[in-house]
């Protein structure tokens, strides 16, 4: 079945410091992909999206593009903020199967 | 985008009573999802909660213990039945925006963080 797998936290930054997570993924057909953020004590919101191969999703200095060959979808962020600590997911959707599939989350903190 | 209202934000229950999460949308949505994130673990959908039809739960997930009610385009509720301490998580609300037919995102309420004693 349709899967995410994105890598384990937490991750640990010095502020100013490059940002990347992985995300890979399998999925029959041709799915969107997604990057969803939880900030502390607040419910997901989507910090990015792209719906086809290399597309490249961007907001709030994230970016992520969508590479088909390799599955992957991973996050960057050239300098991170102390406010950029949270919860990151990975997330996929499927027409087919009309579902999301989450990855695991992970957590990043940033230190002044 | 639409906004989300969940209550109760926080609770603690006792083992063996039942607690009715409300969620309510400022907008009219077709579908409404609920998902349970247990500690440390990513989302995990409940059910699907269709207005007019009954909810179509997933795996491991059964009617009796996660009843649903969907009566209107803007609101639902989840129950959790029968609580054990297994239950305690945060269970979220979610719509979808769905534009020109393409999907779109989901949007989140900020989450019923349940503990069973």
């Amino acid at each position: 079945g349709d899967s995410v797998t994105q890598m384990e936290g937490p991750v640990t930054l010095s502020e100013e410091a490059f940002l990347t997570i992985n995300c890979t993924y399998t999925a029959t057909g041709y799915p969107s992909l997604f990057w969803y953020v939880q900030y502390p004590g607040e419910g997901l919101q989507l910090l990015l999206k792209a719906t086809k191969a290399d597309d490249k999703g961007s907001n709030k200095g994230f970016e992520a593009t969508y590479r088909k060959e390799t599955t992957s979808f991973h996050l960057e962020k050239g300098s991170v903020q102390v406010s950029d600590s949270a919860v990151y997911f990975c997330a996929l959707f499927t027409s087919g199967t009309y579902k999301y599939i989450f990855g695991t989350g992970t957590r990043l903190k940033v230190l002044a | 985008s639409a906004v989300i209202s969940q209550k109760p934000s926080r609770d603690i229950c006792q083992r063996g009573t039942s607690l009715t999460i409300q969620c309510q949308v400022d907008s009219q949505v077709t579908m409404m999802f609920w998902y349970r994130q247990q500690p440390g673990q990513s989302l995990t959908l409940i059910a699907t909660a269709n207005q007019g039809s009954e909810a179509t739960y997933e795996s491991g997930f059964v009617i009796d213990k996660f009843p649903i009610s969907r009566p209107n385009l803007t609101f639902s509720t989840l129950t959790v039945s029968n609580m054990s301490p297994e239950d305690s998580s945060i269970y979220l609300c979610s719509v979808e925006e769905v534009q020109q037919g393409i999907t779109g995102e989901l949007f989140f309420g900020e989450g019923s963080r349940l503990t069973v004693l």
